[in-house]
């Protein structure tokens, strides 16, 4: 079946740290890939996405390259801010939504 | 623009007890949709609406939960007989289209705690 996997968090970072969120995947067919982001006491918001094997999405300088020949879609940053405190969670779609687990990022300043 | 309404923000019932959730979608969103999220865990989704015809409720457990989108704006869950294993939030989400690359936006939940 389809399924995300995703690191097991919280993840801890100072600030301007480099930030990789590992993603995997398993589906059927070819998935769209998705990274939403929840921010402390606020709804899901989608961060970036990508549709088909070898696109970049970004947003806010965040990162994730879907990898068909890895099945994964790694979110990454190069220097995190405190405001990027969140929880993160990769996301695929085939016929519908499957989201990974979730992953806690604190960034201390 | 308004963003996808959610009430109640907290639900504490006793296990057997009914609840029911609502959301307000934003205008004009043809679909809806409503997942739940148990703590340490991604949203499942639970049902998708789209106007007011239901699209996938393969992962709904319908011997106790029900949804309904009257009109196609508004919708209501609804838990009865709420079972401890429903604690959770439950998210309602929203989307222009239902093409699943588009974009969903969502509430910031209802948590419900089954005791």
């Amino acid at each position: 079946g389809n399924s995300v996997t995703q690191m097991e968090g919280p993840v801890t970072l100072s600030e301007e740290a480099f930030l990789t969120i590992n993603c995997t995947y398993t589906a059927t067919g070819y998935p769209s890939l998705f990274w939403y982001v929840q921010y402390p006491g606020e709804g899901l918001q989608l961060l970036l996405k990508a549709t088909k094997a070898d696109d970049k999405g970004s947003n806010k300088g965040f990162e994730a390259t879907y990898r068909k020949e890895t099945t994964s879609f790694h979110l990454e940053k190069g220097s995190v801010q405190v405001s990027d405190s969140a929880v993160y969670f990769c996301a695929l779609i085939v016929d519908k939504v499957i989201f990974g687990p979730g992953t806690s990022l604190s960034v201390i300043p | 623009e308004a963003g996808v309404a959610q009430s109640p923000r907290y639900k504490i019932i006793e296990k057997r007890q009914s609840v029911a959730f609502w959301c307000n979608p934003i205008s004009g969103h043809a679909t809806l949709y409503w997942y739940q999220q148990i703590l340490g865990q991604g949203p499942k989704l639970l049902i998708q609406f789209q106007n007011n015809g239901v699209v996938d409720d393969s992962q709904l457990p319908k011997d106790r939960f029900s949804a309904e989108r009257l009109k196609g704006v508004d919708s209501t869950l609804k838990i009865q007989p709420a079972k401890l294993e429903d604690s959770a939030v439950y998210l309602c989400a929203s989307s222009s289209s239902a093409n699943m690359n588009t974009e969903a936006f969502f509430g910031q939940g209802t948590r419900l705690t089954v005791v």
